[in-house]
């Protein structure tokens, strides 16, 4: 079946060191996300890529790293420079350009949850 | 500036009844998407409905309609006939299809159904 999977499901860090979250899609989407997600919050734009090879800062960047070396696949870096980085991670992936008839539904991996021990 | 915003943090429902889930939205582009999902306590965000700024119907998908109102810049969910599986929280998003591919969502409405 087509979908995005994301892992670990439940991540561990501990102060200081570097952990990347998985995600990989087989939509054939073009466009994928990385949201932060905090307890009884809404969703933030962590960083988005439309095409391989190019990715932009979303609106709380910071602390976090991406790539996107293929189409298919766009792990998530949460770097020691992010001071709390708890929370609950979603990655997505849309059909890019102009709204089509769907409207260019954005749909959801299952999500990480990351803890700092 | 894109934004959402979702001024009910709570709500309830008795099961069986009918319920609406605000969402009002500010945009300057005439040609954007307006999206609900529903979050259960598991995590996974759930598509539910889409509705298109030139649809001149109002979308309907099952249990699940949207009210439309683009004057007002209102985009409401209306769930008919709740179920104790309603109970979840619910975010509404856009994406403006000028711009950079950015979806925008609310801070979300936790909705419970009471037996």
């Amino acid at each position: 079946d087509g979908g995005i999977t994301q892992s670990p499901k439940y991540l561990f860090r501990k102060e200081g060191q570097n952990v990347t979250l998985s995600c990989e899609q087989n939509l054939n989407h073009d466009a994928m996300y990385w949201y932060r997600q905090d307890p009884g919050q809404g969703l933030r734009l962590i960083y988005y890529s439309q095409i391989v090879n190019d990715f932009q800062k979303g609106d709380i960047a910071e602390g976090y790293s991406v790539s996107r070396e293929k189409k298919e696949s766009f792990p998530l870096t949460v770097t020691s420079a992010q001071k709390n980085p708890t929370a609950f991670y979603l990655c997505a992936s849309s059909m890019a350009g102009a709204l089509g008839p769907s409207g260019n539904t954005i749909y959801f991996g299952e999500g990480s949850w990351l803890t700092v021990v | 500036a894109q934004k959402i915003t979702q001024t009910q943090p709570g709500m309830f429902v008795q099961e069986k009844e009918a319920v609406t889930l605000d969402c009002t939205y500010d945009t300057s582009d005439p040609s954007y998407g307006l999206f609900w999902y529903k979050q259960p306590s598991s995590g996974e965000m759930i598509f539910l409905i889409y509705q298109g700024s030139y649809d001149q119907q109002n979308a309907t998908e099952g249990r699940y309609s949207l009210n439309f109102q683009k004057a007002r810049k209102s985009a409401n969910l209306v769930i008919s006939a709740s179920q104790l599986g309603d109970s979840a929280m619910y975010f509404c998003a856009m994406r403006e299809v000028a711009g950079a591919y950015k979806y925008i969502f609310g801070t979300g409405t936790r909705l419970k159904v009471l037996a």
